[in-house]
């Protein structure tokens, strides 16, 4: 399996503009997060799915934030409008929680920076 | 106050030396999750405990519930080991992650 894929891998945009980062989860792998990384603040889960069902949103920063899982081997993060504090790495996790070890893979990471 | 608090925030050490980073949490947990975060931004998980000691190669892991911490060691520590060491914890009936803010790794040859 190739892992879970991110892309894109780097992302340089303007204020104001929409933002889509995009993930592949591991086949077969049925629990998905999306995490953003900074300095300041380390790393922070913002959303995570199970079985394509978002389960816990609560660390979306706010509304200019949503994320999507259409099917299990696709999700989508998206900024609109996006602000130059929304910079940071965003990374991918996926996990197959029924092996008794809940060990997440995670992708290579989106560096996304808003000028 | 974070609920995960690591320490040593930045640790340097000479080839061969044994290495301990230090993990503690302040709420109820199901896992604790020990992962490791390449100079390159890659993360991997290395450990996942919900009581005692694992042990994989040169690393070792283990958790004391009462205490509410967790350590890793690092036996005969190589340059190769240098990254950031980061510490979840998971809450019970959940797969929710809270994160440390890691402890950056440095082993001089």
């Amino acid at each position: 399996d190739a892992g879970v894929i991110q892309s894109p891998r780097h992302e340089v945009t303007e204020m104001g503009q929409e933002v889509t980062l995009r993930c592949k989860p591991i086949s077969g792998h049925n629990s998905l997060f999306w995490y953003r990384q900074t300095m300041m603040r380390g790393l922070e889960l913002l959303i995570y799915f199970n079985n394509n069902v978002p389960i816990d949103d609560s660390g979306m920063p706010e509304d200019r934030f949503s994320a999507k899982m259409p099917n299990a081997s696709f999700s989508t993060l998206k900024i609109q409008p996006s602000e130059p504090r929304d910079s940071a790495v965003y990374f991918c996790a996926s996990s197959w929680p029924y092996s008794g070890h809940n060990e997440q893979f995670f992708g290579p990471g989106t560096r996304l920076t808003v000028l | 106050k974070n609920e995960v608090e690591q320490s040593p925030q930045n640790l340097t050490a000479q080839e061969g030396e044994f290495i301990t980073i230090n993990c503690s949490y302040s709420v109820g947990i199901s896992a604790l999750h020990w992962l490791q975060q390449h100079p390159g931004g890659g993360i991997v998980s290395l450990f996942m405990l919900s009581s005692g000691k694992k042990k994989h190669g040169r690393l070792i892991a283990t958790i004391n519930i009462q205490e509410k911490h967790s350590s890793l060691h690092i036996t005969a520590s190589h340059p190769r080991d240098s990254a950031v060491y980061i510490c979840a914890v998971r809450s019970p009936g959940s797969e929710k992650l809270v994160f440390g803010k890691g402890t950056k790794l440095t082993v001089n040859p």
